[in-house]
């Protein structure tokens, strides 16, 4: 069974730009959680998607949006983006949301210059 | 409010146990247990619920005490491949509506 992808793996933006990133969970889960990790303030809950609805999100501004499709694949916006953005973003599935085993992608390696 | 971890590392030689602790001073619904190596994504270890259920790997072993809103995981004959940092996630009482919020690992290093 494949596991969790996230695309692309590396990305370099400069200050005031948008970004898109994507995650495709692992087939038949429908749950996708995505957080922002960073050596400072470690690993941070940004926002929760199940069945193409959020179901929390974390303490982060709103330039930071994501949404689920009917296919269960993900994708985060993070516009204006500013150089505290830099971070790694991991993408996680569960079969169900809630308390269940999430299974983490790569990540996506965000420089802003 | 994000839980507490302690140690924030350790060195163990091969063979050796560890505990590792998770604090929070708020009522906790769940704890979920996560262990990443340098470069890799987390990878599951363990989830503990309110009320006593657990589900997780068979080899890892952990508690939590729900009056001290405290868990504990507990490494056994240490391996090498233990090495990395942990995470400790913690859902507030009220469970299920809100995300998990982390702490700031320990890392934890086994030496042969």
């Amino acid at each position: 069974k494949a596991g969790v992808t996230q695309t692309p793996r590396y990305l370099i933006k400069t200050r005031g730009q948008q970004v898109t990133l994507s995650c495709s969970p692992i087939s038949g889960h429908r749950s996708v959680s995505w957080y922002q990790q960073t050596p400072g303030q470690g690993l941070q809950f940004l926002f929760e998607y199940f069945s193409e609805t959020q179901r929390n999100k974390g303490n982060f501004p709103g330039r930071f949006s994501g949404r689920q499709f009917s296919n269960s694949r993900s994708e985060m916006n993070v516009s204006t983006l500013e150089l505290g953005d830099s971070a790694l973003y991991l993408c996680a599935s569960s079969l169900v949301a809630g308390d269940d085993e999430q299974f983490f992608g790569p990540g996506t390696r965000l420089t802003v210059l | 409010q994000q839980p507490v971890q302690s140690p924030q590392a350790v060195i163990l030689r091969e063979g050796e146990d560890a505990v590792i602790n998770c604090s929070s001073s708020k009522a906790l619904y769940s704890v979920h247990w996560y262990r990443q190596k340098h470069g890799e994504a987390p990878v599951f270890l363990m989830i503990l619920l309110k009320g006593g259920e657990q589900k997780g790997h068979e080899k890892i072993s952990a508690s939590f005490n729900e009056k001290k809103q405290q868990s504990s995981l507990y490494l056994t004959a240490s391996q090498l491949s233990y090495s990395g940092t942990y995470f400790c996630g913690t859902k507030d009482s009220g469970g299920g509506a809100d995300g998990l919020t982390f702490g700031k690992g320990t890392h934890l290093i086994i030496q042969p």
